[in-house]
C-alpha cells in the first residue's frame, strides 16, 4: 500500500467552477502537510502548507483531517492557469523526508 | 524562487556509463534531496544531506551514490547506468528554522540510459 494515495483524475473542470479533491496517507504519525502543484515537465512548486484548523490561501482552501487519515483541496472559482497536477505531500520524520502522492490531474476548460 | 540549478538539464547515456548530476544552491540551506519522478510513481527519495559529508540513503538508493563536500553542492552519481534509472531527477532543498520543512526543487534533470 502507498504511503499517500490520490485519485489520479483528471478532474475537468469548467472555468469559474469549483473543484475538491482528497488524498489519504496511512503513516498516523505523519506531521506536515503539503499541497504542491506540477505543471507538465516542470518542478513540483509549493502550494501551500496544510494546517489542523484548516487554511486559506486566496481560491485554495486546504483542510486537514487527522482522524479519518485525509488531506482535501479545494479549487474556487477556477482559472485556466489551474490546470496543473496537484501533488499530496506528507512529513513522516523530523529529517524532513517526504512521501509524494502520485497527483491528482486538473484540467480546467473554458 | 528558491536559488536552485541542476546540471545537465538533459543527458542521454548508455548503459554501464557513470553519470553524475550536480545540485547547486545559492540558499545556503542545511538539508537537499535528490529524488526520482517516474510516471505513476510519486516523486521517491533517493538519498539526502544534512549537512556537508552527512548524507544518508531514502527508499530508492540501490544503484545510486551521493556527495557532499560544500554545502552548495550536492552530487548524485550512477556508477553504472541501467535502463531502469531513465527517470527525472529533482533535487531540492528545505529552510531550517521554519519546522515545517517545506521544500524547494530545482528545474529538473532528465536521463536517458539506452
Amino acid at each position: 500500500r502507498k504511503e499517500v494515495e490520490q485519485d489520479p483524475g483528471p478532474f475537468n473542470v469548467p472555468e469559474g467552477a469549483t473543484v475538491a479533491f482528497n488524498c489519504t496517507y496511512s503513516n498516523s504519525a505523519s506531521q506536515s502537510f503539503f499541497w504542491y502543484r506540477q505543471d507538465c515537465r516542470k518542478e513540483p512548486k509549493l502550494l501551500m502548507s496544510v494546517y489542523s484548523s484548516g487554511n486559506e490561501d486566496g481560491r485554495f482552501t486546504a483542510q486537514l483531517n487527522r482522524a479519518s487519515q485525509y488531506i482535501s483541496l479545494l479549487i474556487r472559482d477556477s482559472k485556466l492557469s489551474d490546470s496543473a497536477t496537484y501533488l499530496c505531500v506528507v512529513r513522516t520524520d523530523s529529517w524532513g523526508k517526504l512521501q509524494f502522492g502520485a497527483g491528482t490531474q486538473v484540467v480546467v476548460t473554458p | 524562487d528558491a536559488g536552485i540549478t541542476q546540471s545537465p538539464r538533459h543527458k542521454v547515456t548508455e548503459t554501464g556509463t557513470p553519470v553524475t548530476l550536480r545540485c547547486h544552491q545559492t540558499e545556503n540551506h542545511r538539508y537537499m534531496y535528490w529524488y526520482r519522478q517516474d510516471p505513476g510513481h510519486g516523486l521517491r527519495l533517493i538519498h539526502y544531506s544534512y549537512g556537508v559529508k552527512d548524507t544518508d540513503k531514502g527508499e530508492v538508493s540501490d544503484g545510486y551514490s551521493v556527495s557532499r563536500s560544500k554545502t552548495e553542492d550536492f552530487l548524485l552519481t550512477l556508477e553504472s547506468a541501467t535502463s531502469s534509472q531513465t527517470s527525472v531527477y529533482f533535487c531540492a532543498i528545505s529552510e531550517e528554522g521554519t519546522g515545517t520543512y517545506e521544500q524547494y526543487f530545482g528545474p529538473g534533470t532528465r536521463l536517458t540510459v539506452t
